[in-house]
């Protein structure tokens, strides 16, 4: 069956500074997720990747999809408090109407 | 729209204790889901539904129950509870039906069974 595998477990990144979490599947890659989840509360959808070699964006937060490698990688430029919680991807299985996911990054933030 | 809701946030059980957990979406999704995460296991699906009156079952769906009589509501049933069922149990809903979509979450159950 297919597994992802989240490096790293954890972060600790000072305020400011860039980081990359990467989601890594034992599998094709056809649709991958990222979510993000602050304790105590849902996930809430920040990207979608389809295709090998996508890029996508939204504020500091850049998403990378590299199909040969079947890894995704998710990149904070600038990090803020704001970015403190778990990142989790999630992926299209080869099983019909089933996602599978990965552990989960925390990360903390320091002032 | 109120998005993806869930009932109750917190509860505690006794071991052999049944529950209902409840689960609401008003998007008109086709595809709903049941999720538990445990640390450092991420999620895991419990069960699934395609539409009214289809359900499946996930990866881990011993112990549990569902029903899905309209597209609105997909009640996650805890038949005997059990310790090794205290977790944190998410519903999921997407506009697909294979669920081959983005997933909008509720804010999760958290169950402890003692």
């Amino acid at each position: 069956s297919q597994e992802l595998e989240q490096s790293p477990q954890s972060l600790i990144v000072q305020e400011g500074k860039n980081l990359t979490i990467n989601c890594t599947s034992s599998k094709t890659l056809y649709g991958l997720y990222w979510y993000k989840q602050k304790y105590g509360e849902g996930l809430i959808f920040l990207m979608m990747l389809q295709k090998g070699g996508e890029e996508k964006s939204h504020e500091k937060i850049t998403a990378k999809l590299d199909e040969k490698k079947q890894q995704s990688s998710l990149h904070i430029t600038a990090s803020q408090p704001s970015h403190a919680g778990i990142y989790l991807c999630g992926a299209e299985s080869d099983s019909n109407y089933q996602l599978i996911w990965g552990a989960g990054t925390k990360l903390i933030i320091k002032p | 729209n109120a998005g993806v809701t869930q009932t109750p946030k917190f509860q505690v059980l006794k071991t052999g204790q049944s529950m209902t957990l409840q689960c609401a979406q008003d998007m008109n999704h086709e595809y709903m889901s049941w999720y538990r995460q445990d640390p450092g296991m991420g999620l895991r699906l419990i069960h699934y539904s395609v539409g009214a009156g289809i359900t499946d079952q996930g990866e881990v769906p011993n112990g549990y129950n569902v029903s899905r009589s309209t597209t609105e509501d997909f009640p996650l049933r805890l038949l005997s509870a059990a310790p090794s069922q205290t977790s944190v149990y998410f519903c999921a809903s997407s506009y697909d039906a294979g669920g081959r979509d983005t997933q909008y979450f509720g804010p999760g159950t958290r169950l402890t069974v003692l």
